[in-house]
């Protein structure tokens, strides 16, 4: 239980397009989803969190505007990142977290990550 | 400011022996921790957490030791296999921050036959 599943794995864009990334809690509703952005070796950082069905909360200098969140519902939340640049390649990883059911004993639990290339 | 930092980059270990894996952290209001693995191109994979109010605890093949004194913490992998080759990290979630959580800088293990 308490999957957490991501789309795409992996996507490349030109520069100047957007491209959106979904995270889907498969068997539990979360009420708090987390987005993370990973450079090659390096930790995972923080950039939002957001809560279904109201605005999500940015980490200290993400630009909102340019990393646009909805989570509309209790098993799906999206990343979009607006006109993507080179420097916005990156790994990309959500977690879901607040869920209820039998067996949820975690804080919160992570997807696989999107593997995004923008050229 | 607050962090959660990692003594070694990366630890080289041979099969069989055992691995320890620290991590310092800054926030004495941290509550709650958690070990993290972390294979190359995927998400982190969940190992063992340990809350504030416990110095120890066991799972398999893993030990999580706390020492809220000088807010350090470590992972201790009994037999390291090659299987274990991955990087770890250390994350803190603080009092009332919601589930919010802070990574460490990450430590690469490698396993050598």
């Amino acid at each position: 239980g308490a999957v957490v599943s991501q789309h795409p794995s992996w996507v490349i864009c030109k520069s100047g397009t957007s491209v959106k990334i979904e995270c889907r809690s498969l068997d539990f509703q979360a009420t708090t989803m987390f987005w993370y952005r990973q450079f090659p070796k390096q930790s995972l950082m923080l950039m939002a969190t957001s809560n279904e069905g109201s605005k999500a909360t940015y980490e200290q200098g993400v630009e909102k505007d340019k990393f646009l969140i909805n989570h509309a519902s209790l098993t799906l939340s999206t990343l979009t990142v607006t006109s993507a640049h080179p420097e916005d390649s990156s790994f990309y990883i959500c977690s879901a977290g607040g869920g209820q059911g039998a067996g949820l004993r975690r804080e919160q639990y992570f997807g696989p990550g999107t593997r995004l290339t923008v050229t | 400011g607050e962090s959660v930092g990692l003594h070694l980059p990366t630890l080289s270990v041979q099969e069989g022996d055992n691995s320890i894996i620290n991590c310092a952290y800054s926030n004495s209001a941290s509550d709650y921790f958690i070990w993290y693995k972390q294979e190359s191109g995927k998400g982190p994979q969940f190992i063992i957490d340990i809350r504030s109010n416990m110095d120890k605890r066991q799972g398999q093949r893993v030990t999580v030791l706390l020492n809220k004194t000088v807010k350090h913490l470590s992972l201790q992998i009994a037999a390291t296999q090659p299987g274990d080759s991955a990087v770890y990290f250390c994350a803190s979630r603080n009092t009332g921050t919601a589930s919010k959580l802070t990574f460490g800088t990450g430590t690469r293990l490698q396993v050598t036959l």
